[in-house]
């Protein structure tokens, strides 16, 4: 099994860019494809990004996903800050155990 | 369109039963894998078990194996997750998703139920 480390919290302001990042601790990154969920409060997870850098229809081109195989981590981009985009982010990817794991989640602020 | 409708909210006690339900549309429902997760108060997601509809074969997690029991009728399109006797830490929302089998990842999710064990 591995863990996925996700930073706790970020915070930036409306229109500039912030880049989450999320660690596999054992095994590499691109043995499975990284997947990354938005939760805004009260609400359930939904996909802004899946397959490492692929968007669902309807997801805004300002999130992008890459995967950096020299610090086995996978990141979620979002550029042009809106408010709108305050929520939790959660990455997750899965284990040949199968076993789906998840991130411990960070809150974006947008202030 | 693809949608994911979970039962609604429960109040229960330490010690009593309970099955949620999480009904699909909009696709074939014996084709696709539903998985359950948690979600305990302030906290993250945690992967709990998938079934296949086609067959019920069900995988747990080692951390909820023997806690609890996912179940389907696929006749009506609707998976289950029971608790034989809850505790108070089950008092979480959980929600209800579609597994894309491909590559392994959840869509879409249900809107949750949220459980709450009190005494």
């Amino acid at each position: 099994n591995f863990l996925l480390t996700q930073p706790h919290s970020v915070s930036e302001s409306p229109g500039k860019t912030v880049t989450i990042s999320c660690t596999r601790s054992s095994g590499s990154i691109a043995s499975n494809y990284v997947q990354w969920y938005q939760q805004r409060p009260g609400s359930s997870p939904t996909t802004v990004i899946y397959e490492d850098n692929h968007r669902p229809s309807g997801v805004p081109d300002r999130f992008s996903g890459s995967i950096d195989y020299s610090s086995n981590s996978a990141s979620l981009t979002i550029s042009g800050l809106k408010t709108e985009d305050e929520a939790d982010y959660y990455c997750q990817s899965y284990d040949s155990s199968n076993l789906w794991v998840f991130g411990g989640g960070t809150k974006l602020t947008v202030l | 369109e693809v949608q994911l409708v979970q039962s609604g909210a429960e109040v229960k006690k330490p010690g009593e039963s309970l099955k949620i339900s999480c009904k699909g549309s909009g696709y074939r429902f014996s084709n696709h894998w539903i998985g359950w997760v948690r979600q305990m108060p302030g906290k993250g997601l945690e992967w709990m078990g998938i079934i296949y509809p086609g067959d019920s074969d069900t995988r747990y997690s080692p951390s909820f194996q023997g806690q609890v029991t996912i179940s389907v009728d696929k006749s009506i399109s609707t998976a289950y997750l029971q608790w034989s006797s809850l505790k108070a830490s089950d008092t979480a929302m959980y929600y209800c998703a579609r597994v894309v089998t491909t590559t392994n990842w959840f869509d879409p999710w249900g809107q949750g139920t949220l459980v709450t064990v009190s005494s």
